[in-house]
């Protein structure tokens, strides 16, 4: 089955700092990635969706100069959280649309915690 | 974006029982998904649904999507502890894409 990798798993940054999420298909080629954030016991919340190739498309209310969305190969696509605030704290979870399936598969996650 | 009506919140039940829980919303979905998230975990799809009336089945689990394509339920039969974790509807309109709208999800604890 289709495989969606998330690095790191975990990160604790300091507040100001900027931090990079890769999410990665495995063994497959996602024209089209999505980024999601889940605060503790909520649901998951679409921020954007990417592209290869192109800019992403932010959902209403999610600031893109402050989560910058790079999908540069079919494999490859990164969220870089920067000057990081304590509030942006959450797990970040992305998924890929693998041509030969509906639906998008989902990575495990990263959680960030900024301190 | 628009969440969906996800219930019950929360479910506590005995090893065997069987659970049930809904997803709703005021607007027309034209696919409706149910996943399951284990703690720390991102989601796994368990059911995926894309006709109104259908109903499908994966082992233990049957999902319905709703006549009136503004609702959903997920049944689980004969509940074991490894089913304990979040599940969450999602579903999908046709004006929306390929995005995605989750539920608020149902926690769901086993007790052996």
């Amino acid at each position: 089955g289709a495989v969606v990798s998330q690095h790191p798993s975990w990160v604790i940054c300091k507040s100001g700092t900027s931090v990079k999420i890769e999410c990665r298909s495995l063994d497959f080629q996602a024209t089209t990635m999505f980024w999601y954030r889940q605060f503790p016991k909520q649901s998951l919340m679409l921020m954007a969706t990417s592209n290869e190739g192109s800019k992403a498309t932010y959902e209403q209310g999610v600031e893109k100069d402050k989560f910058l969305i790079n999908h540069a190969s079919l494999t490859l696509s990164t969220l870089t959280v920067t000057s990081a605030h304590p509030e942006d704290s959450s797990f970040y979870i992305c998924s890929a649309r693998d041509p030969q399936h509906t639906e998008a598969f989902f990575g495990q996650g990263t959680r960030l915690t900024v301190v | 974006g628009q969440q969906l009506n996800q219930s019950p919140q929360s479910m506590f039940i005995q090893e065997g029982e069987d659970v049930s829980m809904n997803c709703t919303s005021s607007s027309i979905f034209n696919t409706w998904l149910w996943y399951k998230q284990e703690p720390g975990e991102g989601p796994v799809l368990l059911i995926a649904l894309y006709k109104a009336g259908e109903l499908t089945s994966n082992g233990r689990l049957t999902a319905q999507f709703g006549i009136t394509r503004k609702d959903s339920f997920l049944n689980i039969s004969a509940s074991i502890p490894s089913d304990v974790g979040i599940y969450f509807c999602a579903g999908r309109r046709e004006t929306s894409g390929s995005r995605l709208t989750f539920g608020e999800g149902t926690q769901l604890t086993v007790n052996p």
